[in-house]
């Protein structure tokens, strides 16, 4: 069962920060939250993950909130190639728990 | 080639017989995840490995299927007597430990015809 919230498409323009949030208001205190995302008929593909803090890595920062229930994956500045599904996932016990991510249209 | 590679990429197969998907890990990785995907939808959790402990499985994973990790390396995912619905994407995952990202292969493609 997913335990995150996600709008279900964004636009962005090319060039442009992405920001895509993700609620997760039941997170427990030991949680961590995974960002994923998935180019069409490829597998899901590992972007960044944190617990408390706000994490960076060369491919998107992921801010969370202070009470840990709501996060924003931050893609710098959104390339077409940047077009995919995202998830945004609370990892419960021992798997991942996928909702329906957010579809995300970088546009020209 | 190091990351977590699934054969065969595509399968078709008729139904009521059966099939088995083979994953290979990143080396090293003790924990290792099934997941079906079907069009539209995110990836579902089916079961997981602990080195060659089976330690979940999802009531998705019927009797029909049956999934295996002998040594702690690679696994196999059996289905028996495949059904129409049993048509999607099936992914292994990899990863190092409790709190490390899982990596994902390119998945098998399953249409029973």
């Amino acid at each position: 069962d997913a335990k995150t919230t996600q709008p279900p498409s964004m636009d962005c323009a090319e060039g442009r920060a992405a920001n895509l949030p993700c609620n997760h208001s039941t997170i427990s205190g030991n949680e961590y939250v995974y960002w994923y995302r998935q180019i069409h008929s490829q597998g899901p593909q590992y972007i960044i993950h944190g617990l408390k803090n706000n994490e960076t890595n060369e491919m998107a920062s992921l801010i969370i909130t202070e009470d840990r229930k709501s996060s924003t994956l931050i893609l710098p500045h959104a390339t077409l190639r940047d077009t995919a599904v995202y998830y945004c996932i609370v990892r419960g016990d021992n798997q991942f728990y996928f909702g329906t991510g957010t579809s995300l249209t970088v546009i020209p | 080639d190091t990351g977590v590679s699934q054969d065969p990429r595509h399968k078709i197969t008729k139904r009521g017989q059966n099939v088995t998907f083979r994953c290979d890990p990143i080396s090293e990785h003790n924990r290792l995840y099934w997941y079906r995907q079907t069009l539209g939808q995110g990836p579902e959790f089916l079961t997981y490995f602990q080195n060659e402990a089976q330690l979940e499985k999802s009531r998705l994973l019927s009797d029909r299927f049956s999934a295996e990790r002998p040594k702690g390396s690679f696994s196999t995912l059996e289905i028996q007597r495949t059904e129409q619905g049993d048509s999607a994407m099936y992914l292994c995952a990899s990863s190092p430990g409790m709190t490390g990202g899982a990596f994902f292969g390119q998945g098998t493609r399953l249409t029973v015809v």
